[in-house]
């Protein structure tokens, strides 16, 4: 199996506060989790890769300091939200790649996360 | 630059029947992936089907089955014997190095 947790489903915060949300590979270890923000009838973008034991890689655009990206080992990695505004409200996707596999291409999806900030 | 596209938005298929989605992309990669998702309305990610560039049949799993025409860089998915439980958005992904890169789905209803 290739499972991937991700928690908490839902948050609703206030705005000016920080949310951490985690991303777990429950079954395989993960050198490289990616993580994606789908706002409402759109596709997938990506916000950043996560690569164990180093720092993240932002795409063109997104502010690396309002989301901080830590992957501090191999079946773990957060997205912290800091100082969160309304406009940050949006689904947040991780993903994850096995480690050392012929499918290593193949990219595991946990089941999302729903910030909803005040 | 790698683009997909996805030029259908919407489709409609009633239950049993067959439909196919299109997906058609540039690269000038030449070792490269190619992807289905499923992301019904839970909105968790599920892959369908991949397919290796490198690989000339195409790849099927179970009522799934892929139209992949290098050439044309081209990736239908078609879905047979559709069942309700196949509702839902349907994204192309392709991927060379390590990123993906979305299509911008069709959301594929079906009709009792």
């Amino acid at each position: 199996g290739a499972v991937v947790s991700q928690h908490p489903s839902w948050v609703i915060c206030k705005s000016g506060t920080s949310v951490k949300i985690e991303c777990r590979s429950l079954d395989f270890q993960a050198t490289t989790m990616f993580w994606y923000r789908q706002f409402p009838k759109q596709s997938l973008m990506l916000m950043a890769t996560s690569n164990e034991g180093s720092k993240a890689t932002y795409e063109q655009g997104v502010e690396k300091d309002k989301f901080l990206i830590n992957h501090a080992s191999l079946t773990l990695s957060t997205l912290t939200v800091t100082s969160a505004h309304p406009e940050d409200s949006s689904f947040y996707i991780c993903s994850a790649r096995k480690t050392g596999t012929v499918a290593k291409n193949i990219q595991y999806f946990g089941a999302g996360t729903r910030l909803s900030v005040l | 630059a790698q683009t997909v596209t996805q030029s259908q938005p919407e489709m409609s298929v009633q239950e049993a029947e067959t439909v196919t989605l299109s997906c058609t992309y540039d690269t000038s990669e030449s070792d490269y992936y190619l992807f289905w998702y499923k992301q019904p309305p839970s909105r968790q990610m599920i892959l369908v089907i991949r397919q290796e560039a490198y690989k000339q049949q195409n790849a099927t799993e179970n009522r799934f089955s892929v139209n992949f025409q290098k050439a044309a860089k081209s990736f239908s998915l078609k879905i047979s014997d559709s069942q309700l439980g196949d509702a839902a958005m349907y994204f192309c992904a392709y991927t060379g190095t390590y990123k993906y890169i979305f299509g911008t789905g069709t959301r594929l209803k079906v009709l009792a």
